[in-house]
């Protein structure tokens, strides 16, 4: 199984900060690769696709980069909104696995 | 526009069975598969399996197998996850998905949460 080793597991941060979540994978995984925002009870919504394609609709205060093995999220300037968690999903192969989440509160 | 809609949350005792619902609407039900994950209290996401929504072909992650069950009825665009003989870490936030033409979930559920307590 692929295992991803998501970092922090939480941050404090303020608005209009810069904030940088990294996803890695134990083995290559292309692309295959998406970020997702999670609110509590409400449903995940999916921010990045392809490891750096932004899902229409969403602001392009987010960006995704990365290939192979090491990914990043980055949120440029950090809204009163996107306090939340975060979390990456490879669909590179089965099973699919997913990062342990970052929760982003507010400093 | 996409839309998945779970069954409400449900508290059940040990032993018992649970039956959630997952309906879709807003494409073509029979195009997109399903996936099934599972979020304990604090934990992390676990994915627990994808049904095929054409054949109804069901496929289950190691762990999930013998009292998990993925079916359909796509009579009424809907996709259900039965768990039996429940056990207390059966508890948890229950979520379903569907899959891009990339294999990628793109659209969530809002979670079940399934409470097994006696």
């Amino acid at each position: 199984d692929i295992q991803m080793t998501q970092s922090p597991s939480s941050l404090s941060a303020s608005v209009g900060d810069r904030v940088t979540i990294t996803c890695r994978a134990s083995q290559g995984i292309r692309n295959d690769l998406g970020w997702y925002q999670q609110k509590p009870g409400k449903a995940p919504k999916r921010l990045i696709y392809g490891a750096s394609n932004l899902q229409s609709g969403v602001p392009s205060r987010f960006s995704g980069s990365g290939s192979g093995t090491e990914f990043t999220l980055t949120i440029s300037s950090l809204q009163p909104e996107d306090f939340a968690t975060y979390f990456c999903l490879q669909h590179n192969s089965y099973p699919r696995t997913f990062g342990q989440g970052t929760k982003v509160e507010m400093k | 526009q996409v839309q998945l809609v779970q069954s409400g949350s449900e508290l059940k005792n040990p032993g018992a069975s649970v039956k959630v619902s997952c309906k879709a609407s807003g494409y073509t039900f029979t195009t997109h598969a399903i996936h099934w994950m599972r979020q304990a209290p604090g934990q992390g996401l676990e994915w627990m399996g994808w049904i095929n929504t054409n054949t109804g072909n069901p496929t289950y992650a190691q762990g999930f197998t013998g009292r998990f069950v993925f079916s359909l009825d796509t009579s009424v665009n809907t996709a259900y996850l039965q768990i039996s003989s429940l056990k207390a870490e059966d508890s948890a936030l229950y979520f379903c998905a569907r899959v891009d033409l990339q294999l990628l979930l793109d659209y969530w559920g809002q979670g079940t949460l399934v409470a097994v307590s006696s």
